[in-house]
């Protein structure tokens, strides 16, 4: 069955070191997306990409980055984590076209100290 | 840009109560419309959508959701909740022609046995 894996689940790192979350998809899906979820939040959208080497700025983008070398992973870097970063990040993807929701993944918790 | 709005963040329930949701976006065109469940521990999942045609959309479980262009709403509603309804749910939407989904900052409801 095709799915949406995020990894790791949980990661523990410290302030100013550089982390990379894995996000991997086997839907064949064309749009990839990264949310962040805060309590008083909801999702803000931190990156999103329409196909390979698209990517795109969303509402919280500073501080992170993402690449797209391939249709499958979005992976999501922080370039030097701060605790504001403390967060559980989803990854979620879609077929290309308006019409279609989204498959998010399991999450990541991270927690910056 | 477009905002959504869930003006209950916290809705308390006793089972076989009726449900009703608040959405409410902001964007003046035409749009599409979703709700999504979070289940506690769980990613988000699609729980029902609308582009077009019948106002009235059903989706998974029991939910539906009625969309009133001229009051700019998306209203989630359930007749009869039950203990596994138990979750938080957001409303979402996009402007037509465009992919990028904006989120509303979400409704936990807690359904009392």
């Amino acid at each position: 069955d095709a799915e949406i894996t995020q990894s790791p689940r949980h990661k523990i790192t410290e302030t100013g070191r550089q982390v990379t979350l894995a996000c991997h998809q086997t839907w064949n899906h064309n749009n990839m997306f990264w949310y962040r979820q805060d309590l008083g939040h909801g999702l803000r959208l931190i990156h999103y990409s329409y196909g390979v080497h698209d990517t795109n700025k969303g509402e919280v983008s500073d501080g992170y980055s993402v690449s797209r070398s391939n249709t499958e992973d979005l992976p999501l870097t922080l370039e030097s984590a701060a605790s504001s970063q403390t967060s559980v990040y989803f990854c979620a993807s879609s077929p290309a076209g308006e019409a279609y929701g989204y498959t998010f993944g399991s999450g990541t918790r991270l927690t910056v100290v | 840009a477009q905002s959504v709005s869930q003006h209950n963040h916290h809705v308390i329930l006793s089972e076989a109560a009726s449900l009703e949701l608040g959405c409410n976006y902001s964007y003046g065109g035409t749009v599409n419309l979703f709700w999504y469940v979070q289940y506690p521990g769980q990613h988000l999942q699609l729980l029902l959508k609308y582009f077009s045609g019948d106002p009235l959309v059903k989706g998974i479980k029991g939910f539906e959701a009625e969309f009133i262009k001229s009051k700019f709403s998306f209203n989630l509603r359930k007749p009869s909740v039950q203990w596994s309804d138990t979750a938080e749910y957001f409303c979402a939407v996009n402007r037509k022609g465009y992919q990028k989904v904006t989120f509303g900052i979400g409704t936990k409801l807690q359904v009392i046995p």
